[in-house]
Formats: C-alpha cells, sequence, structure tokens
C-alpha cells in the first residue's frame, strides 16, 4: 500500500524559504505512470494545488506560485521535495504531497496527512 | 483567471439525497476536465471519492455517485449518514498538467 509522508521545519521566517521534502513507501516514485504532487491548504480555507513533478524531473506549475515555487526529484531515496521562497504569512497552510494519476485516471490519491508551515518571526 | 465554483454549504437529512456542483466561473464543464471529488473531515488529509466524473475510488461506497449535470460536474451522496458530514472538494484538471479545486461545500447532516 502507498504510502506518503511530509517532512520539514514548521516554522519559517518571512522572505525566507520553505523548504519541504515528501518521502514515499510502499511502491517506487521511478514509475512513469505517475506525476508527483504538492498541494496546500491555509487554515480554515479550501485546497490549492501547488504543482507536480515526475521522476525525470518534469514539472507543472500553478501560475499563481510559479515564480517562487521549485520542486524536484530523487529518485535513489524515494523522495520528492518542495521549495518555496519568499515566503510571508499567507504560505501558512498545512502542505501535502501526493500520487497524481495522470490522462483518462486524472486524480491525486493517496494522500499523506499533511504538515502545517507557519510563516512567522 | 479560472475560478472553479462550488456551493459554500448544504445540509441533507439523514437518509436523504444531496447533489453538489461544481462549475466554471466562465463556460462549461465537461468531462473533458476529468472532475474529481474529495472528502475531508477536520484535521484530516482528503480522500478521493471520485475521479473521471464517475469512477469511485476503491472503497468508497455506492451512495456516492458523480456525473456531469447541465454545465456542471456533480457529486450525488443518497442515503446521507452523519459520517457523511464532512468538506468536499472538487478539482478540475484545465491541461498543461495544471489542476484547479473549487472552494469547497461544508456538508451538514441533520
Amino acid at each position: 500500500q502507498l504510502q506518503l509522508q511530509e517532512s520539514g521545519p514548521g516554522l519559517v521566517k518571512p522572505s525566507e524559504t520553505l523548504s519541504l521534502t515528501c518521502t514515499v513507501s510502499g511502491g517506487s516514485i521511478s514509475s512513469s505512470s505517475y506525476y508527483w504532487g504538492w498541494l496546500r491548504q491555509p487554515p480554515g480555507k479550501g485546497l490549492e494545488w501547488i504543482g507536480s513533478i515526475n521522476y525525470s524531473g518534469s514539472t507543472f506549475y500553478n501560475p499563481s506560485l510559479k515564480s517562487r515555487v521549485t520542486m524536484s526529484v530523487d529518485t535513489s531515496r524515494n523522495q520528492f521535495s518542495l521549495r518555496v521562497s519568499s515566503v510571508t504569512a499567507a504560505d501558512t497552510a498545512v502542505y501535502y504531497c501526493a500520487r497524481e494519476y495522470t490522462s483518462s485516471s486524472q486524480r491525486f490519491e493517496p494522500w499523506g496527512q499533511g504538515t502545517l508551515v507557519t510563516v512567522s518571526s | 483567471q479560472t475560478v472553479v465554483t462550488q456551493e459554500p454549504s448544504f445540509s441533507v437529512s439523514p437518509g436523504g439525497t444531496v447533489t453538489l456542483t461544481c462549475g466554471l466561473s466562465s463556460g462549461s464543464v465537461s468531462t473533458s476536465y476529468y472532475p474529481s471529488w474529495y472528502q475531508q473531515t477536520p484535521g484530516q488529509a482528503p480522500r478521493t471519492l471520485i475521479y473521471s466524473t464517475s469512477t469511485r475510488s476503491s472503497g468508497v461506497p455506492d451512495r456516492f455517485s458523480g456525473s456531469i449535470l447541465g454545465n456542471k460536474a456533480a457529486l450525488t451522496i443518497t442515503g446521507a449518514q452523519a459520517d457523511d458530514e464532512s468538506d468536499y472538494y472538487c478539482a478540475l484538471y484545465m491541461g498543461s498538467g495544471i489542476s484547479v479545486f473549487g472552494g469547497g461545500t461544508q456538508l451538514t447532516v441533520l
């Protein structure tokens, strides 16, 4: 059974860079059938797709975040990562990673449990 | 900018039927957007219910169904149960690798 687990600092200072890693277990991140996504949810608000990456490093980013977001993949560790630069309080959210099915099966499944990142000095 | 619209809140009586919708600020939702639906309870990660408009994800009860109704995607819960009280989110695939989520519907069962 595939599982995903987010990890990283829970507190980031304004203007600094948020960095998170998602570790995939129970399956290989190197499958060509999937992308691997990052999503977030500010407290009390809805879900927002941040971006997705595949095993070869091909990426898609949310246009509204594209200038500040970088995603990378480490197939040897079965991990993928997210960096968001120049963070503000508006980046405070629970960050989720998820497997993304593409084409006719398009969806995010399963999801990690999520990790809360607070931007504050 | 594309906005995906959902009803902010809805209520249903236990045993009743409710249909939540997912629309576009401009244009119609079709199967080509591969609508997907997610259920989320407080403090939990979202759970995938429906994908590709109407395909139930593994383990999802058949009281959940998806469709296109008019110009919107729809999630229908037939025979609502107390533990269906959750937030429900739809997502649409816009092409070029981009997905957009709706603002979510808070469903109350009472």
